[in-house]
């Protein structure tokens, strides 16, 4: 069974600070991972993901992640944070091989402040 | 390409009454879902679909029914609705199996935001 823990539901950053939103996950077969964000009265929209090969995946909107394996990790980041950046975001994971079933996390709200 | 599309966008019901959320997508994706969130507690699946006749239940599905009679639909079914099924629902699609090392991703629908008093 899979599953994902995202730790805090807020996170505040100012414009052009560095952002960390942390992503950790239980899984019993090599899993695929994913981010998703939620803007605000809309749908989830994915972000970047990790299926095989290079553990740092770039994202749209200059977002990236990092599979760390040894630490059960997928932290997605982002140098410089934007008014625009302010949304939910959610991990997610699937095992690999098997059927797309995503299993998400509770999400983390991102405020950004000017 | 509209993508997955649900209405309605909002709906207030009353205690035991009954309404059917609806979803379709025009995108021939064979998987179709299901999910509620509720703040601070994520998505949960309530069912989903792997293809036409064929449905299964997810982590959250008492008070819920669907039917999946065409590739393209996907509706929802509340029969008798109780306060705790005020959530926002997502419909979401996709091809379901990740194949050669591509991943095809899930489409989301924007929400159906429901309230039951």
């Amino acid at each position: 069974a899979q599953s994902v823990t995202q730790l805090g539901s807020h996170v505040s950053v100012s414009e052009g600070a560095l952002v960390l939103l942390r992503c950790n996950y239980s899984s019993s077969v090599p899993p695929y991972l994913f981010w998703y964000v939620q803007y605000p009265n809309q749908g989830l929209q994915l972000l970047l993901k990790y299926t095989t090969g290079a553990t740092l995946v770039k994202g749209i909107n200059g977002f990236e992640a990092e599979f760390k394996k040894s630490e059960t990790s997928f932290h997605l980041t982002k140098p410089s944070a934007h008014m625009s950046d302010a949304a939910e975001y959610f991990c997610a994971v699937s095992p690999q091989g098997g059927s797309e079933k995503l299993v998400f996390g509770k999400g983390m709200k991102l405020t950004v402040n000017p | 390409n509209a993508g997955v599309t649900q209405t309605p966008k909002f709906r207030i019901l009353k205690i035991g009454q009954s309404m059917t959320l609806q979803c379709t997508q025009d995108m021939n994706h064979n998987y179709m879902y299901w999910y509620r969130q509720d703040p601070g507690m994520g998505l949960k699946l309530i069912y989903y679909s792997v293809g036409a006749g064929i449905t299964d239940k997810g982590e959250v599905p008492n008070g819920y029914n669907v039917s999946r009679s065409t590739t393209e639909d996907f509706p929802l079914r509340l029969e008798l609705a109780a306060p705790s099924q005020t959530s926002v629902y997502f419909c979401a699609s996709s091809y379901g199996i990740i194949t050669g090392g591509k991943y095809h991703g899930y489409t989301f629908g924007s929400g159906t935001r429901l309230t039951v008093v």
